[in-house]
């Protein structure tokens, strides 16, 4: 069943701007992941994010966790023409047999 | 480092045929693999997790008979569509767990993905 559920779910911007993309979730979690995925292509890991962290960057990167709200966002500054793609949170869950569950993904176009 | 790979990246095969993907960490060992399948526009949707050694472990609602998986070493994991039908055409991806000790994030490393087209 999919728990990590982003908003929005389409997103289009143009080059130079910020983008911000959320995530919410539902129960108790080790961690959270942010993945991107190029059109007909496989899932690159972008950055993790430990459920007693709040907030990591990588590059042009920047992920909050707010464990009390149990969401995340993902802000992309500078965006570029590349950065197109499909982007998913993926919610590692607490627990012996956890397994990584996957939102619907946010379709994020940047304009050149 | 960790790099997962699959071969086939695209397959098509008639209907009632049976098609093998695999799925190879290239510069780590794996104990666990996970297999998954995504419909356009869709979401990642895990089939089963996959135990080297021992029997795979399918999601609720996928046929064990159907997909089959076989984990024989600590760098591959297969996955085999039997009397594939075009309904099962669709775009499968592997990911396999880094079984370093020490490593407690249980990061995934994600496969190109296999394209399945069944005609």
């Amino acid at each position: 069943s999919q728990q990590g559920e982003e908003d929005p779910q389409a997103l289009s911007i143009q080059e130079g701007e910020n983008a911000t993309m959320n995530c919410s979730y539902k129960t108790s979690i080790n961690n959270l992941q942010w993945y991107r995925q190029n059109s007909g292509r496989g899932l690159v890991h972008l950055i993790l994010i430990r459920s007693n962290e709040r907030e990591k960057h990588s590059g042009r990167l920047r992920v909050t966790l707010d464990t009390s709200k149990k969401s995340s966002s993902l802000l992309i500054t500078a965006s570029r023409a590349a950065d197109t793609a499909s982007y998913f949170c993926a919610t590692d869950p607490t627990g012996a047999n956890s397994k990584l569950t996957f939102g619907k993904g946010i379709t994020l176009s940047v304009r050149p | 480092g960790a790099v997962v790979s699959q071969h086939p990246s695209w397959v098509i095969c008639k209907s009632g045929t049976s098609v093998k993907i695999e799925c190879r960490s290239l510069d780590f060992q794996a104990t666990t693999m996970f297999w998954y399948r995504q419909f356009p526009k869709q979401s990642l949707m895990l089939m089963a997790t996959s135990n080297e050694g021992s029997k795979a472990t399918y999601e609720q609602g996928v046929e064990k008979d159907k997909f089959l998986i076989n984990h024989a070493s600590l760098t591959l994991s297969t996955l085999t569509v039997t009397s594939a039908h075009p309904e099962d055409s669709s775009f499968y991806i592997c990911s396999a767990r880094d079984s370093t000790s020490g490593r407690m994030d249980h990061e995934q490393f994600f496969g190109p993905g296999t394209r399945l087209t069944v005609l």
